[in-house]
């Protein structure tokens, strides 16, 4: 089951930047926090992850909260391409261990 | 990154009949693979977990008569809808583990006329 609180729709005017909240306060210790985003009829694209430290590559930044019960990620400059539905996750370590899908937050990007 | 490709992109068929997807990890060995189904504007829902060699693990409520698994190999798995009917139109997506990270297909349009 879902384990994130997401808010269901965000809007981002283009070249700014775009925090996508993302609420995890049951996390586990030893959960990790992964970023998924899904443009339409497409399979969901890797972000970004973390455990407790913040985390940025070339696509984002990621900020998990001190306690680790939330989680923000940041895209720095939207462009219109960055429309889409972006997942929070959190999963525990382990190739067995399985990504379940909340809904989402939709992000539009606007000119 | 790593990719994972979907064969069909599209797929159309008659109630009553069986259809097949395959899941492939082009470079990339893949121990564990899972599929997942969404509905329109829904979110992704879990269907199972397989691993290389060995039967999958459905998730609660998934039939596993209905949607058959094989994963064959370490960059191959297939999902078989089998007696399709109109309630089985969706989306399937399937995902294999790599490493650190997990990589998702673009996905399979099943429409069950």
């Amino acid at each position: 089951d879902a384990k994130t609180t997401q808010p269901p729709s965000m809007d981002c005017a283009e070249g700014r930047a775009a925090n996508l909240p993302c609420n995890h306060s049951t996390i586990s210790g030893n959960e990790y926090v992964y970023w998924y985003r899904q443009i339409h009829s497409q399979g969901p694209q890797y972000i970004i992850h973390g455990l407790k430290n913040n985390e940025t590559n070339e696509m984002a930044s990621l900020i998990i909260t001190e306690d680790r019960k939330s989680s923000t990620l940041i895209l720095p400059h939207a462009t219109l391409r960055d429309t889409a539905v972006y997942y929070c996750i959190v999963r525990p370590p382990g190739t067995g261990n399985q990504f379940y899908f909340g809904t989402g937050t939709s992000l539009t990007v606007i000119p | 990154g790593a990719v994972v490709s979907q064969h069909p992109s599209r797929v159309i068929c008659k109630s009553g009949t069986s259809v097949k997807i395959e899941c492939r990890s082009l470079d990339f060995q893949a121990t564990t693979m899972f599929w997942y189904r969404q509905f329109p504007k829904q979110s992704l829902m879990l269907m199972a977990t397989s691993n290389e060699g060995s039967k999958a693990t459905y998730e609660q409520g998934v039939e596993k008569d209905k949607f058959l698994i094989n994963h064959a190999s370490l960059t191959l798995s297939t999902l078989t809808v089998t007696s399709a009917h109109p309630e089985d139109s969706s989306f399937y997506i399937c995902s294999a583990r790599g490493d650190d990270e997990q990589y998702f297909g673009p996905g399979t349009r099943l429409t069950v006329t």
